[in-house]
């Protein structure tokens, strides 16, 4: 079992909805949780970092972390043709100098 | 703020040339810095990571090294590149206190003809 399972999607949505993108992991010892958005030919941009379970909004993005089901989320409200990208989920343990485990990313288009 | 820099943008390389790329940071000190190396549908692959000059650990056998001569600089090397080392290479840094998050510049895409 890998140790970050992400969909690859692709999802193609409409413009507006809600976005759901989630991710498993199987390390109890993840303590931190973050989402990248990536543009096709750029760096990873960091959206949102968590490190307890709960939800963390920050606009139109709520990232959600349950660490009991060991499952994290980000959802997208009202989505724009500008959210297309990958999104990619990342962890890290404590004491792992921030060294972080990927998920292999999930690929979103937003349809005007 | 703290900004990160890599160069080339894209580079294409005959198969047995040597290799340099370069990552820099400003805005900050004493950064832990990281390569990455992204292939498609294979997710962000750990190359080598430092926490401070001269300090280097790898995370896979491979036909690339890393070098630190510099706090805030980060240089990816080969000496005889291989096909196999095409790919989109990331480097990234994050503050040493606890709990900080990486960043991440955009990246050189490496060719190997």
């Amino acid at each position: 079992q890998k140790e970050v399972e992400q969909d690859p999607g692709p999802l193609s949505v409409p413009e507006g909805a809600i976005v759901s993108l989630n991710c498993t992991y199987s390390n109890s010892a993840f303590q931190y949780f973050m989402w990248y958005r990536q543009y096709s030919r750029k760096g990873p941009e960091l959206l949102m970092y968590t490190y307890s379970s709960g939800n963390k909004e920050d606009g139109r993005f709520t990232a959600q972390v349950d660490k009991s089901s060991k499952y994290i989320s980000l959802f997208i409200r009202d989505s724009q043709p500008s959210d297309s990208a990958t999104y990619l989920c990342a962890m890290s343990r404590i004491g792992s100098q921030g060294n972080l485990i990927f998920g292999k990313g999930t690929k979103l288009s937003v349809k005007p | 703020s703290q900004t990160i820099h890599q160069w080339p943008a894209t580079l294409v390389q005959p198969v047995g040339s040597p290799l340099s790329l370069e990552c820099t940071v400003e805005g900050t000190s004493n950064p832990n810095l990281y390569w990455y190396r992204q292939a498609a549908g294979r997710g962000l692959q750990l190359l080598f990571y430092s926490v401070g000059i001269g300090q280097i650990s790898s995370e896979v056998p491979q036909n690339l090294s890393a070098s630190r001569p510099q706090d805030r600089q980060f240089i990816l090397s080969s000496k005889k590149l291989l096909l196999s080392d095409s790919g989109f290479y990331l480097c990234a840094w994050r503050g040493t206190a606890s709990n900080q998050p990486q960043h991440f510049g955009d990246g050189t895409r490496l060719s190997i003809l």
